[in-house]
């Protein structure tokens, strides 16, 4: 059973264009929305994350937008350039006092081309 | 990186063997897992600790097993290796940041079972 459902697999992206990647979650006691940033041969990095209080966080050209009521939540890059191509995770967590054990989409391939 | 290794960093081993696979912090952090990662499935949690000698199972534990005797050191181990096993092995910390806590991971073992 796959409670967060990230699309699309992979995406191709011009330079300077805005990426987006999609994610659903069914689990409502979710209540912590990291992004990861993983490049080949490299383990996942920390991107940005969001809680359900804000419906947006934006830091630099990464903006998270949050639709509690859909239980959807969505990655964009602004200004998409070639230093982006990478695999991008959504995850989410329930609340835990620091144990929080994170569930993780499939990944999307982004690819920025010239 | 959050102070994180793991080691070895490739490993090649034949069917029914045993494998450890390490994992060494250096910022005394109290939660620390491992999850495995394939494609098509993301990363997926196998086991996490709590503290030394702290640990519990997660969502894929079936044929391995954890240690962990010391606060830097977590272990995991195959104890009779299968071909469904090869994967790219994370081990991962949580860590308080601005309030939050937030999960950094290590740069991966990439394990294949021949």
């Amino acid at each position: 059973q796959q409670q967060v459902k990230q699309s699309p697999q992979s995406l191709i992206v011009q330079k300077g264009g805005i990426s987006i990647i999609n994610c659903a979650y069914e689990n409502t006691a979710f209540d912590y929305f990291p992004w990861y940033q993983q490049f080949p041969g490299k383990g996942p990095a920390l991107l940005i994350a969001i809680r359900p209080d804000v419906s947006e966080k934006k830091e630099g050209r990464f903006t998270i937008s949050f639709n509690k009521s859909a239980k959807q939540f969505s990655l964009h890059i602004m200004d998409s350039q070639p230093g982006d191509s990478a695999t991008y995770f959504c995850a989410a967590s329930t609340p835990n006092f620091g144990n929080e054990k994170l569930t993780f989409g499939t990944g999307t391939r982004l690819t920025i081309i010239p | 990186d959050a102070g994180i290794t793991q080691s070895p960093r490739h490993k090649v081993t034949e069917t029914g063997t045993p494998v450890t696979l390490r994992c060494h912090q250096t910022e005394n952090h109290r939660y620390m897992y491992w999850y495995r990662q394939d494609p098509g499935h993301g990363l997926r949690l196998i086991h996490y600790s709590y503290g030394v000698k702290d640990t519990d199972k997660g969502e894929v534990s079936d044929g391995y097993s954890v240690s962990r005797s010391k606060t830097e050191d977590f272990l995991l181990t195959l104890e009779s290796a299968t071909s469904s096993q090869t994967s790219v092995y994370f081990c991962a910390i949580s860590e308080v940041v601005a309030g939050a806590y937030e999960q950094y991971f290590g740069p991966g073992t990439r394990l294949t079972v021949t």
